[in-house]
């Protein structure tokens, strides 16, 4: 059974600052892996992402790594903002079918002014 | 071009009552997922719709639980005799299933139900 962790549960870092955040999932048989980000009483917004082939995917300030033999994933988020303040989600859908993700239970970020 | 929408965005119910929600996928998303969210937890999946069938429905926690999507769009989860345990956001997702990153799953604002 797929498991996925995500280290920290949660961070709080002065604006400007680099930052990583961690994801590691037991069976690196997966087809691909998503990060997203939740804003409080909000749904998912889809951040990254990234193929079980590839390596890593940029979007702006955000850089996701992947590393499937190893099973795990960073996110990176370069010179933060206040606006980036939510709890950050890494998912991923295993191979053979399945579709379905199976979530951390996220990290939450501060970023303070 | 219009995201996945969900209806109603709250529901309250007592113990023992049936509710439905309601998930417009993204026009043209043949798939369609649901998952259920606890507070401090992460989404867990519930069930799976290619077209009009339901591929994977796994997740399910019972049989008081039940979802169609008659037309292959639009999907409704029922819930029988709900349950205070029942309480949680109910998100739904859409995917285009096209391949690669065709798979990306576009989630709605969710649906937050508390039974009392």
């Amino acid at each position: 059974k797929q498991e996925v962790t995500q280290i920290p549960a949660a961070l709080s870092v002065p604006e400007g600052e680099n930052l990583v955040l961690n994801c590691s999932f037991t069976d690196s048989a997966i087809y691909n892996l998503q990060w997203f980000r939740q804003d409080p009483g909000k749904g998912l917004t889809s951040l990254l992402l990234i193929q079980s082939s590839q390596r890593e995917q940029t979007s702006g300030r955000l850089n996701a790594s992947l590393d499937k033999s190893s099973g795990r994933s960073t996110l990176y988020i370069a010179a933060s903002q206040p606006g980036d303040s939510a709890t950050y989600l890494c998912a991923v859908e295993g191979q053979g079918g399945s579709e379905k993700l199976v979530f951390g239970k996220g990290t939450k970020l501060t970023v303070n002014p | 071009g219009a995201g996945v929408s969900q209806t109603p965005s709250n529901k309250v119910t007592e113990k023992g009552k049936y509710v439905e929600l309601r998930c417009d996928p993204i026009s043209g998303h043949t798939a369609l997922y649901w998952y259920r969210q606890s507070l401090g937890q992460g989404p867990e999946f519930l069930i799976y719709f290619q077209g009009t069938g339901a591929a994977d429905d796994s997740g399910l926690p019972n049989d008081r639980f039940f979802a169609v999507r008659p037309e292959g769009s639009v999907s409704t989860l029922k819930i029988q005799r709900t349950e205070r345990g029942d309480s949680a956001v109910y998100l739904c997702a859409s995917s285009s299933r096209s391949g690669g990153a065709g798979n990306e799953q576009f989630f709605g604002p969710g649906t937050r139900l508390t039974v009392l």
